[in-house]
């Protein structure tokens, strides 16, 4: 089973700042096979970025994917209040198909 | 616009079976083009994917539950199902029936759209 490993747990960050979460496999996942979503509370996730780098229909150029093998990263590149939510990695490469454990992203 | 809505008890006893279905309005479940996955939170938890279906009957399991979940798909309600036996607290979790894109013609894309969710819980 591929573990993926998000950093940082919480990041808490102002209106207009750039956001960094990391995801890190335990094997290297091909490019075309991770996805990010996003959940805010109470709600279902939604998916913002497939093929690690492609953005989902509807989600806004601030939000980018990137990153190959072991290590990829989502970037919120201006942060807003409505973005404060739970990010979860996902890789569907290999079966299982496995989540991430989630970046939380606070607005101060 | 597609929508996928959840449905079945909310409280399970202890050693019993979970039934839940999903109905799906807006695509049809024998779409050639996506799978039908379900996916669990416990509170406070992460995601954890259980099982995902495509209308020809073929499936893909997560080991660590394939022992325990039973899956179908009814065409004519343009719904599927999970039954999962046995629960233990450790099943009270949020479950999520969603639709799984693919990348090469098999179940294995991400999940493009979710149903809301419905909270199971476990308990005597």
């Amino acid at each position: 089973e591929i573990v993926l490993t998000q950093s940082p747990g919480t990041l808490s960050l102002s209106p207009g700042e750039r956001a960094t979460l990391s995801c890190r496999a335990s094997q290297s996942v091909s490019s075309s096979y991770l996805a990010w979503y996003q959940q805010k509370p109470g709600q279902a996730p939604r998916l913002l970025i497939y093929g690690a780098s492609s953005r989902a229909t509807g989600i806004p150029d601030r939000f980018s994917g990137s990153g190959s093998g072991t290590d990829f990263t989502l970037t919120i590149s201006r942060l807003e209040p409505e973005d404060s939510a739970v990010f979860y990695c996902q890789q569907y490469v290999t079966l299982p198909w496995t989540f991430g454990q989630g970046t939380r992203v606070e607005i101060k | 616009q597609l929508q996928l809505q959840e449905s079945g008890p909310g409280l399970v006893k202890p050693s019993e079976t979970l039934s839940l279905t999903c109905t799906v309005s807006g695509a049809s479940v024998t779409s050639d083009s996506y799978y039908w996955g379900w996916i669990r939170q416990p509170p406070g938890k992460g995601l954890e994917w259980i099982v995902t279906v495509y209308y020809t009957g073929s499936t893909y399991y997560n080991p660590s539950l394939k022992s325990r979940v039973t899956k179908s798909l009814d065409t004519s309600k343009n719904q599927f199902s999970l039954k999962l036996s046995s629960v233990t607290a450790a099943d009270t979790a949020v479950y999520y029936c969603a639709r799984q894109t693919m990348v090469r013609g098999v179940g294995d894309g991400p999940f493009d759209s979710w149903g809301q969710g419905t909270l199971v819980t476990v308990s005597s």
